[in-house]
């Protein structure tokens, strides 16, 4: 079955520091792509930033990197130089392009920045 | 541009009431979902549209929630009756084509007394 693990119920790191933030999946596919959005505590979903199964390079977008690794099926976001802002939920997510790409959400991981 | 509307942003209503949310997806979007998020069970995909066609509904809770998308713009989910058990955030998202990302609304946080 195809599923997201994020291991880490929480984290901290101190401003201005770097964090990696854990997730796994399992899937047979061999297409699919691997998502990371962070909830504040307003509540809204944003997308951060996005990696497909054949991109032989790992992405980046600003301040935020995904670590993927196919052979391990791990997928960890990296925020660099962290902001009190980064302070919310961030959750994994696999879209599987054979079943008509629906997202599959992990239970995400609760960072909390600290001045 | 605007992103993904969603109304009303917040619903209180009573057991056994009759609740609609809407869902405005952003323009030229193919495919819209809507997710509940709850604490217990996370986000949890109920339906999703291609070009208004519902293609996957079995996340549905039960007979109780029907979703529609009579066109391009323009969604709903109604859930009838409400039950104390459906209290959660529901957000509604869009994307372009399979491959693309997934927009969320900023969600409908429903209470249900």
């Amino acid at each position: 079955a195809q599923k997201i693990t994020q291991t880490q119920p929480g984290m901290f790191v101190q401003e201005k520091e770097a964090v990696t933030l854990d997730c796994t999946y399992d899937t047979s596919d061999q297409s699919y792509g691997l998502f990371w959005y962070k909830q504040p505590s307003s509540g809204e979903m944003i997308f951060l930033i996005y990696q497909g199964s054949y991109d032989e390079q790992n992405a980046t977008e600003g301040r935020y990197s995904l670590n993927f690794q196919k052979a391990r099926k791990s997928a960890n976001l990296v925020i660099s130089a962290s902001q009190l802002g980064d302070s919310a939920m961030y959750f994994c997510a696999m879209r599987e392009s054979l079943r008509g790409g629906k997202l599959i959400f992990g239970q995400g991981t609760e960072l909390s920045v600290k001045p | 541009d605007a992103g993904v509307i969603q109304s009303p942003r917040h619903e209180v209503t009573e057991m056994g009431q009759e609740v609609t949310l809407r869902c405005k997806p952003i323009s030229g979007h193919n495919s819209l979902f809507w997710y509940r998020q709850t604490m217990m069970r996370g986000l949890e995909l109920l339906i999703y549209f291609n070009n208004n066609v519902p293609i996957d509904d079995s996340g549905m809770p039960e007979d109780r929630f029907s979703a529609k998308m009579p066109n391009a713009s323009f969604s709903t989910l109604k859930i009838q009756p409400s039950e104390p058990r459906d209290s959660a955030v529901y957000f509604c998202a869009s994307r372009r084509g399979v491959t693309d990302t997934q927009y969320f609304g900023p969600g409908t946080r429903l209470t249900v007394l």
